[in-house]
């Protein structure tokens, strides 16, 4: 399977703890995003990477939200002190982006679903 | 107020109907439109893409896209129960973070 993969796929936790996410985006993709989608609703932008910078956060993005993508390749997605608000499904989409061609088709995998009880 | 406004549903279809899902939005900007289809508890899944106005035909979906009503729409012919899922529109102004509406629940009846 080539496409993008998520781990893990369920998280639950204990308000307070700490929990990290990881994606792994398609192999030539150097555009990475994560996205937060709660019951009933679309998913909402979070942050974007093109390679290893991280070009753009939301302001949902609070401080306690920390997202990494080291080598330009996986990401990790932190989220210190959890809250019970913290409950969603959290995605992560990539695309590809280079000189003369953008392609603004994000292709997202199946999801990280936390709890926090 | 939202920026993309999508009716929520839930819309359920006899098999073989046509389909007609839609979006309005507010924000100017937004010029490449998406639809993604997304089955329960998994990710989204990119289904047509157009960008600015026009119409855009996939197999049995039509993407329609006018800019100027700021309205979008999407088409699904000859509808099977295996459709069923949730629609997402999404919007972007450059490519980059997508804007979504909160999807609507779709039906197919065998």
């Amino acid at each position: 399977d080539t496409g993008v993969s998520q781990d893990p796929r369920h998280k639950i936790t204990k308000r307070g703890q700490n929990v990290t996410f990881r994606c792994d985006p398609i192999s030539e993709h150097n555009r990475l995003y994560w996205y937060r989608q709660t019951l009933g609703q679309g998913p909402e932008f979070l942050t974007y990477f093109q390679n290893e910078a991280q070009l753009e956060k939301s302001r949902l993005l609070s401080d306690r939200f920390s997202a990494e993508r080291p080598k330009g390749s996986f990401s990790t997605l932190e989220i210190q002190r959890t809250e019970q608000g913290d409950s969603a499904m959290y995605l992560c989409a990539s695309s590809l982006a280079r000189q003369g061609v953008t392609s603004y088709e994000q292709y997202f995998g199946p999801g990280t679903r936390l709890t926090v009880t | 107020q939202k920026e993309v406004e999508q009716d929520p549903g839930p819309l359920s279809v006899p098999e073989g109907a046509i389909v007609s899902l839609n979006c309005t939005y507010s924000n100017s900007a937004f010029q490449y439109f998406m639809w993604y289809r997304q089955y329960s508890r998994k990710g989204p899944e990119l289904l047509m893409y157009t960008y600015s106005s026009g119409n855009k035909e996939d197999g049995r979906f039509t993407a329609q896209v006018d800019k100027s009503s700021k309205y979008i729409s999407l088409f699904i012919r000859d509808s099977q129960p295996s459709d069923s899922a949730t629609y997402l529109c999404a919007m972007s102004r450059s490519a980059r973070q997508l804007t979504f509406g909160s999807g609507t629940q779709l039906t197919v009846l065998p």
